[in-house]
């Protein structure tokens, strides 16, 4: 069965820098463009960034902060995003997905960012 | 940039059917998804490109498509059945767009 886990959220403080990582099973990781999404409290979803299967092309939205950074080690089946010079307001449960650009399948229960002093 | 909207709650009984839209632009030219997502669970696939039932998903649940309006419905509605559930679709720059989400209350 496909499964993704994300790992790697919990209370930080404000100008901290997370690295929240999401490993794949159940199928060929390196086949699949990847991204993630979060969800703020109260918020609906938001897309937060997507990377290739190679992990040579990433995107983002523009109203993404250039604090975060996406990348991938196929190797080891994992997916991460970099949060750095953390806000409160990026206080939010981020999910991973397997796909992107409107064909995302498979999704992770998500982990969850607290920013806060 | 684009939206999608989608009413914030619906209720039914069991056994009856359960409607729920989504609007948006965007919609008249790119295909939409719908997710149920239940607490504590990941997000689960329903419905592909409009009106493709995903691999396992029960026949009661349907998706269909008119213009800039995908719909996604539930006959016979199941207590199992409540849920949020949101649309989503392909934007512009490689990225996705979401509707707010619409919780199924089953009565």
């Amino acid at each position: 069965d496909v499964q993704l886990v994300e790992s790697g959220g919990h209370l930080a403080q404000p100008g901290g820098s997370l690295r929240l990582s999401c490993s794949g099973s159940g199928f060929t990781f390196s086949h699949y463009n990847m991204t993630w999404v979060r969800q703020a409290p109260g918020k609906g979803l938001e897309w937060v960034s997507s990377i290739s299967d190679s992990g040579d092309k990433t995107y983002y939205p523009d109203a993404v902060p250039g604090r975060f950074i996406i990348s991938r080690d196929n190797s080891k089946s994992t997916l991460f995003l970099q949060l750095n010079n953390l806000r409160p307001e990026d206080t939010a449960l981020y999910f991973c997905t397997r796909g992107f650009n409107g064909d995302s399948d498979f999704w992770g229960r998500g982990t969850q960012v607290t920013v806060s002093s | 940039s684009y939206e999608l909207t989608q009413s914030s709650s619906v209720s039914v009984s069991p056994g009856q059917t359960a409607r729920i839209t989504c609007s948006g632009d965007i919609l008249a030219k790119r295909y939409a998804r719908w997710f149920q997502r239940k607490p504590g669970q990941a997000p689960l696939l329903l419905i592909y490109k409009d009106s493709e039932r995903s691999s396992g998903i029960p026949e009661r649940f349907s998706g269909s498509s008119s213009g800039s309006t995908v719909a996604l419905t539930i006959t016979d509605v199941q207590v199992e059945d409540e849920a949020e559930y949101f649309c989503y679709s392909a934007a512009d720059n490689k990225g996705v767009i979401f509707g707010g989400g619409t919780r199924l209350t089953v009565l």
